[in-house]
């Protein structure tokens, strides 16, 4: 079946403008997150959604980040005002769930964002 | 100090030899996952493990809970094998806490 699919494969923008980023999870997937991967640099979480609930946002690194789940699938990752910094890949992965159990997470391919 | 590091940052080896990778850990966690991202490519989870080893193919994992430990070790290494190897844990919540990655490269 089809994967989790992430658009743009690559956006270069400038910096100061917004940019939005898509997720489009695994079907059935209750659980999405967001992560970065800053070049050089490990892995960070960024939010995370499931279901209904209220996002876990304690891993955006500033207000200019904010992120929404629509309908319980599709995701928009959006940065406001971009800094050169926020030049990473955006990762985006899903899970059937999540909470008290643990459940393998299936990666998109990511979205390689430069800010010039 | 990090809460995930991981051992060696890089390793590079000759093809069939026997391959380990180390992850040690600082929190409780609820379960820690081995992901694999091959150079320009997206990331596969390996395995995700909570208590024991589990194998899959030349691949295998164990997991020590007591002493906040894990291993990979792959065996009759490949050169399609060279990628880089994270190892995450989730701790008790949601998110992920990542390792810095171990490069690997195996030469035939």
């Amino acid at each position: 079946g089809a994967g989790v699919s992430q658009s743009p494969s690559n956006k270069v923008t400038e910096k100061g403008k917004d940019v939005e980023l898509r997720c489009d999870p695994i079907s059935g997937h209750t659980a999405l997150y967001w992560y970065r991967q800053s070049l050089g640099q490990g892995l960070e979480f960024l939010i995370y959604f499931q279901g209904n609930s209220a996002p876990d946002k304690s891993g955006l690194p500033s207000d200019r980040f904010s992120a929404e789940r629509t309908g319980g699938s599709v995701s928009t990752l959006t940065i406001q005002r971009t800094q050169q910094e926020d030049s990473a890949v955006y990762l985006c992965a899903s899970s059937p769930a999540a909470g008290g159990n643990s459940y393998e997470q299936y990666f998109g391919p990511g979205t390689r964002l430069t800010v010039t | 100090k990090n809460e995930v590091e991981q051992s060696p940052q890089n390793l590079t080896a000759q093809e069939g030899e026997f391959i380990t990778i180390n992850c040690s850990y600082s929190v409780g966690i609820s379960a820690l996952h081995w992901l694999q991202q091959h150079p320009g490519g997206g990331i596969v989870s390996l395995f995700m493990l909570s208590s024991g080893k589990k194998k899959h193919g030349r691949l295998i994992a164990t997991i020590n809970i007591q002493e906040k430990h894990s291993s990979l070790h792959i065996t009759a290494s490949h050169p399609r094998d060279s990628a880089v190897y994270i190892c995450a844990v989730r701790e008790y919540g949601n998110k992920l806490v990542f390792g810095a990655g171990t490069i690997l490269r195996v030469k035939s």
